[in-house]
């Protein structure tokens, strides 16, 4: 299992600003992913960020806009650049572990709710 | 990656059994059927996953029939605790990306 702490759990911030979130592991992994919930639907998969290599971002999410960075096997953030009143939403940091099933077990943090003014 | 389609929505009482139906209808041969919960304000978290067949844990059922075009979740005797949004995911084994769908929200009326 993974335990996973995110900060901050929620914040308000101005437009055009920017916003980093961090998320600390308690566990040494490999794969870590960030994901969005806008208020009311389901998780959109930001990007997936490895150890040592550039993250890799799904269709729709570019890096100037959602940077992240990943220095080591137990940290990650991602930041939240020149916001907008469209990007209020929260944000999940999820990484795989454990053995459950083929595909493994995601495990993720509480989350970080932004909301943009 | 395979599309999922759920209810958006179902309602039941304390005790009840429940299920929920997931279609997969261009489910690949490699692909894993997993279900994940999500309480409000908190993160999804894993609740069963299966190949084919039956799979069963402490808290679930996972109902797969042969052509594996569809998935049942079953919980038995809910509880007022057993709201949540109930997301269906296919995924191939080794692939570290999976998609959620829409999920279903469950309400559980005492």
């Amino acid at each position: 299992s993974a335990v996973i702490s995110q900060k901050p759990s929620r914040d308000i911030c101005q437009r055009g600003t920017s916003l980093t979130i961090q998320c600390q592991v308690d566990s040494q992994v490999t794969m870590m992913f960030w994901y969005r919930q806008q208020p009311g639907q389901s998780l959109t998969l930001i990007a997936t960020a490895n150890q040592g290599s550039e993250a890799t971002y799904e269709s729709g999410f570019v890096i100037d806009k959602f940077p992240i960075s990943r220095p080591n096997l137990t940290f990650s953030t991602l930041t939240v650049s020149n916001m907008s009143p469209e990007d209020s939403s929260i944000y999940l940091c999820s990484v795989l572990a454990g053995t459950q099933g083929a595909t493994g077990e995601l495990f993720f943090g509480e989350g970080s709710r932004l909301t943009v003014l | 990656l395979a599309k999922t389609t759920q209810p958006i929505s179902m309602d039941s009482y304390e005790g009840q059994e429940v299920n929920i139906t997931c279609s997969h209808n261009n489910i690949a041969t490699n692909d894993y059927i997993t279900w994940y919960q999500q309480f409000p304000s908190q993160g999804p978290r894993f609740i069963i996953q299966g190949y084919k067949t039956k799979v069963t844990n402490e808290v679930a059922s996972l109902f797969i029939p042969a052509d594996r075009k569809s998935s049942t979740l079953s919980l038995p005797r809910v509880s007022l605790s057993d709201t949540a949004v109930y997301y269906c995911l296919v995924g191939e084994a080794g692939s570290y990306q999976l998609t959620f769908g829409k999920g279903t929200k469950l309400s559980v009326i005492p």
